[in-house]
């Protein structure tokens, strides 16, 4: 069964600095991962995702990720944090021909101002 | 285009009443989940649906039932309401396919309260 781990419960980083939350994944076959983001009391927003190809993802806001298929890891990255860019962001990893999408737990990012 | 639409918003229930969660999609999904979402522990997949009238169980489906007679809504009951479910519950659609890398479209949520 796929699973995804999100190392970190929450990330703090200044305004204007890089911002990185970390994934590590294990499926078995070639994956499907995304990135989604989640603001206070909404629903979850889809940011980014890799399919094939390309290992660097560029995706909404400013946001890219990197498929490290050695390390088995996607980490979301984003050059220039914003304070808007504070929220909760969840990895997820589907294999190909499974509809069931497996959720890491979370990480809040906090960017300070 | 609405997208994923649920409701309500926002309930509170005592303890052994019954309610139902309302799910609905416009952009005539085949597949639809419905999430449970729990501090610590991420999202949280309770019951699923490929098409009209196939559902099928998910990582958490105790005290929860599902059906599916139309394409575009998926309703999520409870039968029984225990304070262990307390939680915001999410709904998510897509086309079918999965081997095309679908991306999963969320609803808003719905934040349930068991007292």
């Amino acid at each position: 069964a796929q699973s995804v781990a999100q190392p970190e419960d929450q990330v703090n980083v200044a305004e204007g600095n890089p911002l990185t939350v970390k994934c590590t994944y294990s499926v078995s076959g070639n994956p499907y991962l995304f990135w989604y983001v989640q603001y206070p009391n909404r629903g979850l927003q889809f940011l980014l995702k890799y399919i094939t190809g390309d290992n660097l993802v560029k995706g909404s806001y400013g946001f890219e990720a990197e498929f490290n298929k050695s390390q088995t890891s996607f980490h979301l990255k984003k050059p220039s944090a914003l304070v808007s860019d504070s929220a909760l962001y969840f990895c997820a990893v589907r294999p190909p021909g499974n509809n069931r999408l497996a959720f890491g737990k979370g990480n809040q990012v906090v960017v300070i101002p | 285009n609405a997208g994923v639409t649920q409701t309500p918003k926002f309930q509170v229930l005592k303890t052994g009443q019954s309610m139902t969660l309302q799910c609905a999609q416009d952009m005539n999904h085949e597949y639809m989940s419905w999430y449970r979402q729990d501090p610590g522990m991420g999202l949280r997949l309770i019951h699923y649906s490929v098409g009209a009238g196939i559902t099928d169980q998910g990582e958490v489906p105790n005290g929860y039932n599902v059906s599916r007679s139309t394409t575009e809504d998926f309703p999520l009951r409870l039968l029984s309401a225990a304070p262990s479910q307390t939680s915001v519950y999410f709904c998510a659609s897509k086309p079918r396919q999965a081997g095309e890398g679908n991306t999963i479209y969320f609803g808003e949520g719905s934040w349930l309260t068991v007292v």
